[in-house]
């Protein structure tokens, strides 16, 4: 059974910083991994999506990062601002689809 | 375009009701989802469909039924047949194109089980 860890939990940074947040699976066999944004009480909006055959992909300051030998994906937000605050999730998609918990991030102006 | 549309976004039952929650898509997706998602859990497929009339049982099937029409495949309901407190959550359709294609969320139903 696919298991979907994101670590930290919660993450609390000052505007302007560069920050990583991880995602890690148990099983490699996947057909690609999709990062979500959440606002409270608001549906999930796709951030990027990385294909199994790919190593990252970049939209504006987000760039997203795929280990499937290692079982690990990242997301690196740079200059981060108060608007990215947010819970960020992952999925992976194999022959269903698993979430992560999520991290919840707080950018202090 | 709408995106993907749910109905309703609140409800409250009582233990024993039964309940159907509506998901719309006008993307012309063959894929479409229904998850729930409890705190601290993160989100759990409930069950999908990979065109019309088609369905599979997802992680948590259990107290659920789901049915996508043939002359309505852009809509896929989820049905609660005797709701119970359990089943108090946030639940999310979503659709795709395909399995490996992003998927694209509705803004979900908050529903109480009293």
């Amino acid at each position: 059974k696919q298991e979907v860890t994101q670590i930290p939990a919660a993450l609390s940074v000052p505007e302007g910083e560069n920050l990583v947040l991880n995602c890690s699976f148990t099983d490699s066999a996947i057909y690609n991994l999709q990062w979500f944004r959440q606002d409270p009480g608001k549906g999930l909006t796709s951030l990027l999506l990385i294909q199994s055959s790919q190593r990252e992909q970049t939209s504006g300051r987000l760039n997203a990062s795929l280990d499937k030998s290692s079982g690990r994906s990242t997301l690196y937000i740079a200059a981060s601002q108060p608007g990215d605050s947010a819970t960020y999730l992952c999925a992976v998609i194999a022959y269903d689809m698993r979430f992560g918990a999520g991290t919840r991030l707080t950018v202090k102006p | 375009n709408a995106g993907v549309t749910q109905t309703p976004k609140f409800r409250v039952l009582k233990t024993g009701q039964s309940m159907t929650l509506l998901c719309a898509q006008d993307m012309n997706h063959e894929y479409m989802y229904w998850y729930r998602q409890d705190p601290g859990m993160g989100l759990r497929l409930i069950h999908y469909s990979v065109g019309e009339g088609t369905t599979a049982k997802g992680e948590v099937p259990d107290g659920y039924n789901v049915s996508r029409l043939k002359k309505k495949k852009q809509n896929f309901l989820l049905g609660l047949e005797s709701a119970a407190p359990s089943q108090t959550s946030v639940y999310f359709c979503a659709s795709s194109y395909n399995r490996v294609y992003e998927q694209y969320f509705g803004p979900g139903t908050r529903l109480t089980v009293t």
